[in-house]
């Protein structure tokens, strides 16, 4: 069965600080997609990245950037230098084949960041 | 970029009436849209699959004559919640997936609150 774990529930830094949130994964899939969401209070998701099952490619944008540990079933994402405005729930999802291309996914429970002025 | 557009973004209603919530793609065509659920500080949870032209795919545990899904349009999607009780209330979420580049794009989501 696929599942995703987010096993920090919330994470409270100071302004400028650095921090990782982790995201652990389970699937008998070959192919799939790693996924990325911010969702601030206001409720709407904000896409951050989508990164396919075989590019283990670490990535930056930004403040933000992701390493991609497929030997360890993981996909950490690292803010730096952290701002208020990052305060959020940040979700880790996983989705079915990439080939089916269906779009349903599975979602970890959620991180809250909370990034103290 | 794409967007998807939901509708209403809140309501709340008496227990026991319908409530309609829309979900459209405004620049793709997406002949899958999915609904999900959030209660408060909990996760996502799929709850069906919407297919343009065929009837929806519901998730174990989702009643489906409660849920009422139409996906009339290859840019339309509807959840109708019948006879909605108190313990519906939630966030409901719907997503849309462009058929390029396999990216999903979700609306911005709707509070429902049941008296």
């Amino acid at each position: 069965a696929q599942k995703v774990t987010q096993a920090q529930t919330e994470i409270s830094v100071v302004e400028k600080e650095d921090v990782t949130l982790d995201c652990v994964y389970e699937t008998r899939d070959t192919t799939y997609y790693l996924f990325w969401y911010k969702q601030p209070p206001s409720g709407e998701l904000v896409f951050l990245i989508r990164r396919n099952s075989f590019d283990e490619q670490n990535e930056i944008s930004g403040r933000y950037s992701w390493n991609f540990q497929k030997s360890t079933s993981s996909f950490n994402f690292t803010i730096t230098a952290s701002q208020v405005v990052d305060s959020a729930v940040y979700f880790c999802a996983l989705s079915e084949p990439a080939s089916s291309n269906t779009g349903k996914l599975i979602f970890g429970q959620g991180t809250t960041l909370q990034v103290k002025p | 970029g794409a967007v998807v557009s939901q509708h209403p973004s809140w309501v709340i209603c008496k227990s026991g009436t319908s409530v309609k919530i829309e979900c459209r793609s405004l620049d793709f065509q997406a002949t899958t849209m999915f609904w999900y659920r959030q209660f408060p500080k909990q996760s996502l949870m799929l709850m069906a699959t919407s297919n343009e032209g065929s009837k929806a795919t519901y998730e174990q545990g989702v009643e489906k004559d409660k849920f009422l899904i139409n996906h009339a349009s290859l840019t339309l999607s509807t959840l109708t919640v019948t006879s909605a009780h108190p313990e519906d209330s939630s966030f409901y979420i719907c997503s849309a997936s462009a058929l390029e580049g396999g990216k999903l794009f979700f609306g911005s989501g709707t509070q429902l609150s049941v008296l």
